[in-house]
């Protein structure tokens, strides 16, 4: 079956390095989204990968590993805006999206 | 600057009664899209549309029903609600092409008693 893990729940501190990472199994693949939602907020767009490695943009950066279905979002120099939560969605073989259930992040001061 | 809109954004209703979710867009997308959000779950796919005249079901589409006579609406309806319908509903649009991202509706929040 199709199927994405991610933590529930995570903390970090303001300033710091968080990593959210992501394990999926998919009936194909087409890609990984990261989408960010805030509290009562609609899901925004974050990144797309397609090919191993590393893709940055600005603080956050995402990473895949399509051998070990595997993708991690990093997000550096913590801010409180940044409190929210994380989805991992990918993409299977019929262009269909599955979604995570998602991280919820929260950032102390 | 383009939006994607929907109507409304908090509605209480019954049991039995038939509900009209609204969405509207201005991106000119061809693609949009309806989704559910429950807690512990992953968004899922109610029903889609690629196209005026086109629409699809997704993995949870009993109960619910679409029509797409135009390029900007997608409205959702119950067409009787029950209270396993209760949920976070959100509308999506985005650009041809399987891999562009989803651009969203700031979610309707529905309440079956």
């Amino acid at each position: 079956g199709q199927n994405i893990d991610q933590p529930t729940e995570m903390t970090a501190t303001e300033g710091a390095i968080v990593q959210i990472n992501c394990t999926y199994q998919t009936s194909g693949f087409n890609g990984l989204f990261w989408y960010q939602q805030h509290a009562g907020e609609a899901p925004t767009f974050l990144s797309y990968n397609v090919l191993d490695g590393l893709e940055e943009k600005g603080r956050f950066s995402s990473f895949l590993s399509r051998s070990k279905g595997y993708s991690y979002l990093l997000l550096k120099e913590l801010q409180m805006k940044d409190s929210a939560s994380y989805l991992c969605v990918t993409m299977d073989s019929n262009y269909q999206l599955i979604w995570g259930a998602g991280t919820k992040l929260i950032i102390k001061p | 600057d383009a939006e994607i809109t929907q109507s409304p954004r908090h509605k209480i209703t019954e049991t039995g009664r038939q509900v009209t979710l609204a969405c509207h867009q201005t991106w000119n997308h061809n693609n949009m899209f309806w989704y559910r959000q429950d807690l512990g779950h992953g968004l899922r796919l109610i029903h889609y549309s690629y196209g005026v005249q086109d629409t699809n079901k997704g993995e949870v589409s009993d109960g619910y029903s679409v029509s797409r006579s135009n390029t900007e609406d997608l409205p959702l309806t119950l067409e009787s609600a029950a209270s396993s319908q209760t949920s976070v509903y959100f509308c999506a649009s985005s650009e041809s092409g399987e891999t562009a991202e989803l651009f969203f509706g700031e979610g309707s929040r529905l309440t079956v008693l």
